[in-house]
């Protein structure tokens, strides 16, 4: 079982509609980064963060500590919001290593 | 804003080469990361290094060696490529502020 578990692996949706991704994770973290791959390309930390929540632009990322859990929601989805979103967790042991979930790839339709 | 850069965005070795990716920091990060990232298996860790000279193995070290001779730069070896090894390679870096990644190089083994 990984320490890093996303749902869904793929998500297809119309233009303007919420998407909503979770992560579980089963590792001690100091952090939780989301981290978004377009095709072809490197990738992109959008969020880090160890409590509460967290916004910028239509971008929303919340975590809940107790129950190891965070979603990353995009409000008002555009087509240019397709690509592949990865959380990762961050280790508290102080070397930053990332354990990550396998991505969800986001496909919006316009 | 931090870069992280890695030196081709595009390689094709042919089985038996040595290959060297080289990966490039601008913001005096001690901690550096090679990954390699494969469909259906996400990110997982080659190699890390918290210092100059420093370094560790990560979840899948075999078939690879590193190098830090400056801070600034940490290099991934393949002493003698196989096919096996075709995949995107990442180098991130990272303080207690985050995680920081390079374009990422396409390697196909041939």
């Amino acid at each position: 079982k990984n320490e890093v578990e996303q749902s869904p692996q793929n998500l297809t949706a119309q233009e303007g509609e919420f998407i909503t991704i979770n992560c579980s994770y089963s590792v001690g973290i100091s952090a939780l980064h989301w981290l978004q791959q377009h095709p072809g390309g490197g990738i992109v930390s959008l969020f880090m963060l160890s409590s509460g929540k967290k916004k910028h632009g239509r971008l929303i990322a919340t975590i809940n500590i107790q129950e190891k859990h965070s979603s990353l929601h995009i409000t008002a989805s555009h087509p240019r919001d397709s690509a592949v979103y990865i959380c990762a967790g961050q280790s508290n042991f102080g070397n930053e290593k990332l354990t990550f979930g396998t991505g969800t790839r986001l496909t919006i339709i316009p | 804003d931090v870069k992280v850069t890695q030196s081709s965005r595009y390689l094709v070795k042919r089985t038996g080469e040595k290959v060297f990716l080289e990966c490039v920091q601008d913001m005096d990060h001690e901690n550096m990361f090679w990954y390699r990232q494969d469909p259906g298996l996400g990110l997982r860790l080659i190699y890390f290094s918290y210092d100059v000279k420093m370094k560790e193995k990560g979840d899948i070290p075999e078939g690879y060696s590193v190098s830090r001779e400056k801070k600034e730069r940490f290099s991934l070896i393949l002493e003698s490529a196989s096919t096996n090894q075709t995949s995107m390679y990442l180098c991130a870096s990272g303080t207690t502020g985050g995680a920081f990644f390079g374009q990422g190089t396409r390697l196909t083994v041939v």
